[in-house]
């Protein structure tokens, strides 16, 4: 039980098609990311929102469009995207955005664009 | 920035075996550096983690060495098991205008032979 929780696992989806992504943390954190993973790439940054609010936007291109209702929850939502946008997406939380603590990792969803 | 490499990206032991994985960052001022694994399926689990004040932290059958005057981590298991199969990376804090995030290394897939 990892205490950062995403759906779907799997997400097969054509270009023209909308999706979101769900993440859900029952950490108590109030720093929530969303991380691109390719295969034999380091984690690429995408988002970080500090208590529901937007602090970094990593040059990522506007068909994701993330979005945190409250300190629990972050979604990214998808639209248009590329073949080279197939990924491992994963979500983790902290305690806060600014300090040295450890990120805690939802198991990700599998991206695959058609 | 930050940049962060691994001296090896694979690495195969003998059951039983220590197992030694390598980091090497480039930031002096780096104060803290976090060990990640993530067996296949999953998403990155905190291993251990050490602050630049400490040169040595020892966890369950895991040490952490932090050499600051080369800038360089080390992960060592000991005894090596067969579930520590995984790809273990690690990560180490930068700044930029938004705050504090971290930069993960490449990651060292770690073989555990029969």
């Amino acid at each position: 039980e990892t205490g950062v929780t995403q759906t779907p696992r799997h997400l097969v989806m054509g270009m023209t098609n909308k999706k979101s992504l769900k993440c859900e943390q029952h950490l108590g954190h109030n720093a929530m990311y969303w991380y691109k993973q390719s295969a034999k790439k380091p984690l690429e940054l995408m988002f970080v929102y500090s208590l529901e609010e937007r602090v970094e936007n990593n040059s990522v291109p506007s068909r994701f469009s993330p979005e945190c209702p409250n300190s629990s929850h972050l979604f990214l939502h998808l639209h248009t995207l590329q073949p080279e946008d197939s990924a491992l997406y994963l979500c983790a939380s902290s305690q806060d955005s600014n300090s040295n603590q450890p990120q805690h990792f939802g198991d990700g969803t599998r991206l695959s664009i058609l | 920035g930050e940049n962060v490499g691994l001296h090896l990206p694979t690495l195969s032991v003998q059951e039983g075996d220590n197992s030694i994985i390598n980091c090497a960052y480039s930031n002096s001022a780096s104060d803290y550096f976090i060990w990640y694994k993530q067996e296949s399926g999953k998403g990155p689990q905190f291993i251990i983690d050490i602050r630049s004040n400490m040169d040595k932290r020892q966890g369950q059958r895991v040490t952490v060495l932090l050499n600051k005057t080369v800038k360089h981590l080390s992960l060592q298991i000991a005894a090596t098991q067969p579930g520590d199969s995984a790809v273990y990376f690690c990560a180490v804090p930068t700044r930029d205008n938004y705050g504090q995030n971290f930069v993960f290394g490449p990651g060292t897939r770690l073989s555990v032979l029969p």
